[in-house]
């Protein structure tokens, strides 16, 4: 039971264009929503996390866009480079319950 | 990275082996993590610990045991190694901050790659 969905399993963007990652929950008690970056032979780390009192987050080239409604949310990277390209993981948790559920991880590829 | 070591950091074993992996931190947490990352599953959640002696089930538990006697140390014990078993294995702490909303961060070890022959 795959409580995040995430999609595309992989990306290819060129260069200094976006990168758009899409997941949906089903679990309505969340109110957390992180995402993680992992580069090859490394243990993912915390990009950027959103709660869902806002529906946006912006922090230098990373946004999230957070659809409460329609139980989704979205990693958009602007201006894409060579060195975004790693593996993304999006999750979500309950506050307090100290467990994060993650969604099947997306590999963006940043062509140069 | 938290303090957090895992080893082995590559592991091959044979069919019906039993194998244990260790996690270790320095910072004193006390939520520490086992997942499994495989393509197309992400990261699923095998045990969790939330104090010395208490563990409990994720979504990934059969074929797996744990046990945590110290603070620092989270073993992960493969009873009986599967091919299926073949993964890469992440150890994990969390911290919560009490500023910003109580936001619960999660952190990786660099994790181990087993291989199940």
């Amino acid at each position: 039971q795959q409580q995040v969905k995430q999609s595309p399993q992989s990306l290819i963007v060129q260069k200094g264009g976006i990168s758009i990652i899409n997941c949906a929950y089903e679990n309505t008690a969340f109110d957390y929503f992180p995402w993680y970056q992992q580069f090859p032979g490394k243990g993912p780390a915390l990009l950027i996390a959103i709660r869902p009192d806002v529906s946006e987050k912006k922090e230098g080239r990373f946004t999230i866009s957070f659809n409460k409604s329609a139980k989704q949310f979205s990693l958009h990277i602007m201006d894409s480079q060579p060195g975004d390209s790693a593996t993304y993981f999006c999750a979500a948790s309950i506050q307090g319950a100290q467990k994060l559920v993650f969604g099947q991880g997306t590999r963006l590829t940043i062509n140069p | 990275d938290a303090g957090i070591t895992q080893s082995p950091r590559h592991k091959v074993t044979e069919t019906g082996t039993p194998v244990t992996l260790r996690c270790h931190q320095t910072e004193n947490h006390r939520y520490m993590y086992w997942y499994r990352q495989d393509p197309g599953h992400g990261l699923r959640l095998i045990h969790y610990s939330y104090g010395v002696k208490d563990t409990d089930k994720g979504e990934v538990s059969d074929g797996y045991s744990v046990s945590r006697s110290k603070t620092e140390d989270f073993l992960l014990t493969l009873e009986s190694a599967t091919s299926s078993q073949t993964s890469v294995y992440f150890c994990a702490i969390s911290k919560t901050y009490l500023t910003g909303g109580g936001n619960t961060e999660a952190f990786f070890g660099q994790g181990t790659r087993l291989t199940v022959v």
